[in-house]
């Protein structure tokens, strides 16, 4: 139990496009999800957190117009990567937790997008 | 303010030896929550152990164990008679239950663990 997966694995795109990545908890309902962006050979920096049916929250220095997050449902959240540029290619990773479960304090982490912007 | 110090950027080792990786932190907040992670080239965060601030019982699992010592806000990670596919980034994290940090899991800068055969 408690699986995130993350779509699509790896995406290729061109500068000034913007790109979509799907956050889902495939087997518990996740309330609150989170975005974290890690560059090569960096740590993970939490990017924001969403919240079921409200707005993201954003960390300082994260741009909220550049990057949106929606948390439509308690199964999928999405981050949309708005004109994006060569700067953003990185390495995204979700994470969900589920307050009802047996762990409601549990982050489960998805497998992360590698997103490269030529 | 919350922090999590790894400061071995990277460890190499040969195969079979034992090797500790280490992890202090900074948090003002009572109840918190330890974790540790490990990353293999893949990129998939793997969960080790999670540890909460009221449990300072060392625990082992396998050729795993670790050492939490809240006096000294370190929360160190043993691998034992290490293995090539230990190879990997290991990242010590820090999760507050109350306060201003509240839900944020604060990451530590990983530590690179190579295990030469």
């Amino acid at each position: 139990g408690a699986v995130v997966s993350q779509h699509p694995s790896r995406v290729i795109c061109k500068s000034g496009t913007s790109v979509k990545i799907e956050c889902r908890s495939l087997d518990f309902q996740a309330t609150t999800m989170f975005w974290y962006r890690q560059f090569p050979k960096q740590s993970l920096m939490l990017m924001a957190t969403s919240n079921e049916g409200s707005k993201a929250t954003y960390e300082q220095g994260v741009e909220k117009d550049k990057f949106l997050i929606n948390h439509a449902s308690l199964t999928l959240s999405t981050l949309t990567v708005t004109s994006a540029h060569p700067e953003d290619s990185s390495f995204y990773i979700c994470s969900a937790s589920n307050p009802n479960g047996q762990d409601p304090y549990e982050q489960y982490f998805g497998p992360g997008t590698r997103l490269t912007v030529t | 303010a919350q922090k999590v110090t790894q400061a071995q950027t990277e460890i190499s080792v040969v195969e079979k030896e034992d090797v500790t990786l280490d992890c202090v932190y900074e948090t003002r907040d009572t109840t918190y929550y330890l974790f540790w992670y490990k990353q293999p080239p893949s990129g998939e965060l793997v969960f080790l152990i999670r540890r909460n601030s009221f449990d300072e019982q060392n625990e082992i699992s396998g050729r795993y164990s670790w050492n939490f010592q809240k006096s000294t806000s370190s929360f160190n990670f043993t691998i034992t008679a290490s293995q090539v596919v230990d190879s990997a980034v290991y990242f010590c994290a820090l999760r507050s239950l109350l306060g201003t940090s509240y839900d944020k899991v604060i990451f530590g800068p990983g530590t690179s663990l190579s295990v030469i055969p």
